[in-house]
């Protein structure tokens, strides 16, 4: 089982960098990291997906160490509305079978 | 194009009431998810389906809860014999593909707030 370790919360301003860090030291040879957001009263959204070395896209970077046992999802820039609860999860295979397990995230509060 | 959809938005029932919960995935994805989320809580996976076929249900709590997905496309969640333990958010997701590793994206919908008094 590929459980992941997150920071409860993070304060953060506006502008700035924010790098939220993720330990998944069980990770298995076929499991992708993925990372989630998730607003007040609604659904989990998400942001970026990757399985090694470093991905990039309009919203976040994702960089994996080769061990693979931890992930960093960096946002550049944060702003007001990135306030919000973001999920890191390892898989989906567990027991050959399909498991996407969310943990209870890291509060990212950011101030004007 | 319309997201995932599910009703009723809000239910609040009396404990031992049976209960069902829809959820209407995006037009044509393939595979839909069923998850549960406590208030403070990241979504706990329940079962999901590739199209109408049910593939894992061992993360249902226990046999008064059952899913069904009879024509790959709408699926109906039903509790029955509800407890006060199962007051939570339920919410449905769905992915174009079928989920393989490095392959899915879901899209989850607005929820549905269960309330067992």
């Amino acid at each position: 089982l590929a459980k992941t370790t997150q920071p409860i919360s993070m304060d953060s301003y506006e502008g700035q960098e924010v790098n939220i860090t993720c330990s998944h030291n069980n990770i298995a040879t076929n499991d992708y990291i993925t990372w989630y957001q998730q607003f007040p009263s609604q659904g989990p959204r998400f942001i970026i997906q990757g399985y090694k070395t470093k991905v990039t896209n309009e919203v976040a970077s994702l960089f994996i160490p080769a061990d693979r046992k931890s992930s960093t999802l960096s946002l550049p820039r944060v702003s007001l509305s990135d306030t919000a609860v973001y999920y890191c999860l390892v898989g989906p295979w567990m027991d050959s079978s399909y498991k996407l397990i969310f943990g209870s995230g890291t509060r990212l509060l950011v101030r004007p | 194009g319309a997201g995932v959809s599910q009703s009723p938005r809000y239910k609040v029932t009396k404990r031992g009431q049976d209960v069902a919960l829809r959820c209407d995935p995006i037009s044509g994805h393939v595979s839909l998810y069923w998850y549960r989320q406590a208030l403070g809580q990241g979504p706990e996976f329940l079962t999901y389906f590739n199209y109408e076929a049910q593939q894992d249900k061992s993360g249902l709590p226990n046999d008064r809860f059952s899913a069904e997905r009879p024509e790959g496309s709408i699926s109906t969640l039903t509790i029955q014999r509800t407890e006060q333990r199962d007051s939570a958010m339920y919410r449905c997701a769905s992915s174009l593909v079928p989920a393989s590793p490095g392959e899915e994206t879901q899209y989850f919908g607005p929820g549905t707030r269960l309330l067992v008094l």
